[in-house]
């Protein structure tokens, strides 16, 4: 199975409420990432976590880390019909130095 | 701001052709990567490269090479393509290895 899984695999909210997307991996890591892939497009990078953290914001987005339950969530607050994407995690394995992606969280915005 | 070109959105291929695919990043990266993303298993890494004329097998390298003769270029090769090849084709690339990867925008092969 997939190092980084991603739940729930699809999500619909209105526009304006709160989305939080979480991701559990297996073994330790030296990072944690979330990705945006909007439909048919490459995908863009949005926040790195370093194993040694547990909080980090940028804009809307506030990421989480528990490296005791091995598990991340993301939360885009005040979403916007823009925020209609798939979300990845990637998980850096500690010793491996590649990213290994989960399957990915589809989020709709209703307008 | 990073950019990282693929040669083609669209291709549709025969069954038995040699497919080529192009990637190029314009940040002097080491760093590259190829993977395939299907429905339902997300983002597979095909082969990677961490410097000119290095490759490293991936996790599904199987009917598939590679060729990095220039930093800035990492190709993908399907000696002899077959429809389980069919498949949106995403390049990378990262500064340091473990971190950030900048993506294009991929190329949707379809084989018949």
């Amino acid at each position: 199975s997939q190092q980084g899984e991603e739940d729930p695999q699809a999500l619909s909210i209105q526009e304006g409420e709160n989305a939080t997307m979480n991701c559990s991996y297996k073994t330790s890591i030296n990072n944690l990432q979330w990705y945006r892939q909007n439909s048919g497009r490459g995908l863009v990078h949005l926040i790195l976590i370093r194993s040694n953290e547990r909080e980090k914001h940028s804009g809307r987005l506030r990421v989480t880390l528990d490296t005791s339950k091995k598990s991340s969530s993301l939360l885009i607050t005040a979403s916007r019909a823009a925020d209609t994407a798939s979300y990845f995690c990637a998980t850096d394995l500690r010793g491996n130095e590649k990213l290994t992606f989960g399957t990915g969280t589809r989020l709709t915005i209703i307008p | 701001d990073v950019k990282v070109t693929q040669s083609s959105r669209y291709l549709v291929k025969r069954t038995g052709e040699k497919v080529f695919l192009e990637c190029v990043q314009d940040m002097d990266h080491e760093n590259m990567f190829w993977y395939r993303q299907d429905p339902g298993l997300g983002l597979r890494l095909i082969y990677f490269s961490y410097d000119v004329k290095m490759k490293e097998k991936g996790d599904i390298p199987e009917g598939y090479s590679v060729s990095r003769e220039k930093k800035e270029r990492f190709s993908l090769i399907l000696e002899s393509a077959s429809t389980n090849q069919t498949s949106m084709y995403l390049c990378a690339s990262s500064l340091f290895r473990g971190n950030t990867q900048y993506f294009g925008p991929g190329t949707r092969l379809t084989v018949l």
